[in-house]
Parts: structure tokens; sequence; C-alpha cells
């Protein structure tokens, strides 16, 4: 069964630190890996899309990283401001397509992170 | 705007009590999709549609039906809620064929008493 596993569930870190929460997969065979981010009450917002070529991908003071052999991939935040407060979740495809073309996703069940002044 | 509405946004209601919430996307994507978020479990799947008239369950459909008239629109109905059944919920739409992400509406944040 795919399975998409987060660590740590929850994280505080002082405002302007940087922080890593990671992702580990076993989605088979794999397409491509995305990081959301979620506001409180909010839709999940995409941040990066990794596909399995790819190692390293930023989006600003995001940098996602991608290790398709040990399947796992990391989110760096530096310099984290009050307004990273969200959670983070972790979204890996099959590369199986169904009839349509629809991909199976994996949802990870997030890392909740918390800045503080 | 490209966007995904729900509406409403909050909802209390009673016991077995029919309720439809609504969705609809501008962007004329082929898939949408629902989703409930309770505290731990993460995003589950709760029905899908590819197209018109196409539609499919995820891994957690009982006790919720949805249609697919239009393509733009995707309601999602519970005929008789239950206190189980409250959680916030998010309709989602993508196109099909690539990489491409979820757009997400804000969210349905659902209360059956």
């Amino acid at each position: 069964k795919n399975q998409v596993e987060q660590s740590p569930q929850s994280l505080i870190i002082l405002e302007g630190k940087n922080c890593t929460l990671q992702c580990n997969y076993t989605v088979s065979p794999f397409s491509n890996l995305r990081w959301y981010k979620q506001d409180t009450g909010r839709g999940p917002v995409s941040l990066t899309i990794m596909t399995f070529s790819e190692n390293t991908k930023s989006n600003g003071r995001y940098t996602a990283t991608l290790d398709a052999d040990t399947k796992q991939s990391s989110l760096h935040i530096t310099a984290s401001q009050l307004s990273d407060s969200a959670s983070y979740i972790c979204v890996v495809s099959d590369l199986r397509r169904y009839s349509g073309g629809y991909q199976k996703v994996t949802f990870g069940t997030g890392t909740k992170l918390q800045v503080i002044p | 705007e490209a966007q995904v509405t729900q509406n409403p946004r909050y909802l209390i209601t009673v016991t077995g009590k029919k309720l439809t919430v609504t969705c609809s996307q501008n962007m004329n994507h082929e898939y949408m999709s629902w989703y409930r978020q309770d505290p731990g479990l993460g995003l589950r799947q709760i029905y899908y549609s590819m197209n018109v008239e196409v539609t499919d369950k995820g891994d957690v459909p009982e006790g919720y039906k949805v249609s697919r008239k239009e393509k733009r629109n995707f309601p999602l109905i519970l005929e008789s809620p239950s206190p189980n059944q409250t959680s916030l919920y998010f309709c989602a739409s993508s196109t099909l064929g690539g990489p491409y992400g979820y757009t997400f509406g804000s969210g349905t944040r659902l209360t059956v008493v």
C-alpha cells in the first residue's frame, strides 16, 4: 500500500531561524512529489513540485530536495517568518495513469509549523 | 481569477437533515475531487470525477453522494448526516494528463449535532 509519512508532526521555532521538514514515501512507481502549504482553516496551496530527475528546487525561502533512491524528500525553510506558520503537506503521485489520465495521489498527514516571535 | 469556490464556509446541522455543499471551478478542469480533513488523519478522498457524468469512490465514500452534471460543478451531498461526518471538507480540481497540482477550495467546516 502506498504511504507517505511526514516528520515531525509539529514543530515550534523562533522567527528568523531555519527548519527542515521530512517526507518519506513508499509510492511506486513514482511520478512526482509536491509540497503544499496549508494555512489554518484554508485550502492547501502548492509550493513546489519535484519529478524523478530533480534533486533540488527552490521557491523563495523554501527549498525542497528529493532523493528518489531512498524515497525521501525534505522541505527547508530559511529565515522563518511568522507567516510561515502553517501545516506543510507532502503529496506523492503514482506514475500509473488510470483510464482518463487520472493519477492516484497519496497525502501525508502534514507537519504543523508554528513560528513564534 | 482562477479558483475553486465552495459554499458554505461554515455549516451547523442536525443529524439526518439532508445537506449539499457546492463546489465550482472556473479553470475548465476535467478532474474534481472531494476530501475530508480530520486531526491526525490528513486529507482523505471521498469521491472524485474525471469528467461530466464520470465519478468514482475514493477512500471514505460511505454516507456521501456526488454528481457531475456540468464540468464546472461538483456538489457533495450528505443524505442523512451523522455526527461522525463532522469535519473540514475541501473540494479540489486539476487538469488530467500532466504533473499538475490541485487547486483547492477554501474549505467547508461542517458540524453535525
